[in-house]
């Protein structure tokens, strides 16, 4: 059973430019969340998805995020003219959701630099 | 306004000396309450879930506990590669289920 995995985990990119991740969740998973994480600070939780639908957006996303979950299976977050203020470290957790069962495995993440 | 704050932000300790970290937190709904330990650039790894009020688990030299207001990461003798950041996080009830983290405990064990 391997964990989640996230790609690229390492991204620099000019003020502007769009940028894309993917995060692979672990295989039966039927939920899969996104969360940011600055220097110093826990994650931020910014939307999730259970199985393709995403069913909450956190007010950290602004209209410059897009996250999708074609077919329940991987997911991407997508950031459009991005700002030296996106610069963070973006991680994606997937759980099995069922009553009595909320644990979130985390991926690596992907550390975003925009200059 | 679901909170979770962590105590102290960072922790020196001497190889073999035991000590605790703590994690306060209001959450609505509380579903569980998770621990983590993050090493500098990686994710958060799991250790353990607590869901009830005097719940205890416990992993090699660590042992969580949880109060109604509280939660506590106990570190017998530790040994230095338990440094690392240890985070706290309230689950929210409500349908998602997300985690509401505390900006961690950074822990730095001396040989």
């Amino acid at each position: 059973d391997t964990g989640v995995s996230q790609d690229p985990r390492h991204k620099i990119t000019k003020r502007g430019q769009n940028v894309t991740f993917r995060c692979d969740p672990i295989s039966e998973h039927n939920r899969l969340y996104w969360y940011r994480q600055t220097l110093g600070q826990g994650p931020e939780f910014l939307t999730y998805f259970q199985n393709e639908a995403q069913l909450e957006k956190s007010r950290l996303l602004s209209d410059r995020f897009s996250a999708e979950r074609p077919k329940g299976s991987f997911s991407t977050l997508e950031i459009q003219r991005t700002e030296q203020g996106d610069s963070a470290m973006y991680l994606c957790a997937s759980s099995l959701y069922r009553p009595g069962e909320e644990t979130q495995y985390f991926g690596p993440g992907t550390r975003l630099l925009v200059l | 306004e679901d909170q979770v704050t962590q105590s102290p932000e960072a922790l020196r300790l001497q190889e073999g000396e035991s000590s605790s970290l703590n994690c306060s937190y209001t959450v609505s709904g509380l579903r569980g309450l998770f621990w983590y330990r993050q090493d500098p650039g990686k994710g958060p790894e799991f250790l353990f879930t607590l869901y009830s009020a005097g719940e205890e688990k416990e992993k090699e030299r660590l042992k969580a506990t949880l109060t109604k207001k509280e939660s506590f990461l106990h570190i017998t003798a530790p040994k230095p590669e338990d440094s690392a950041t240890y985070l706290c996080a309230g689950c929210s009830g409500g349908g998602s289920e997300k985690l509401v983290f505390g900006k961690g405990t950074k822990l730095t064990v001396n040989p």
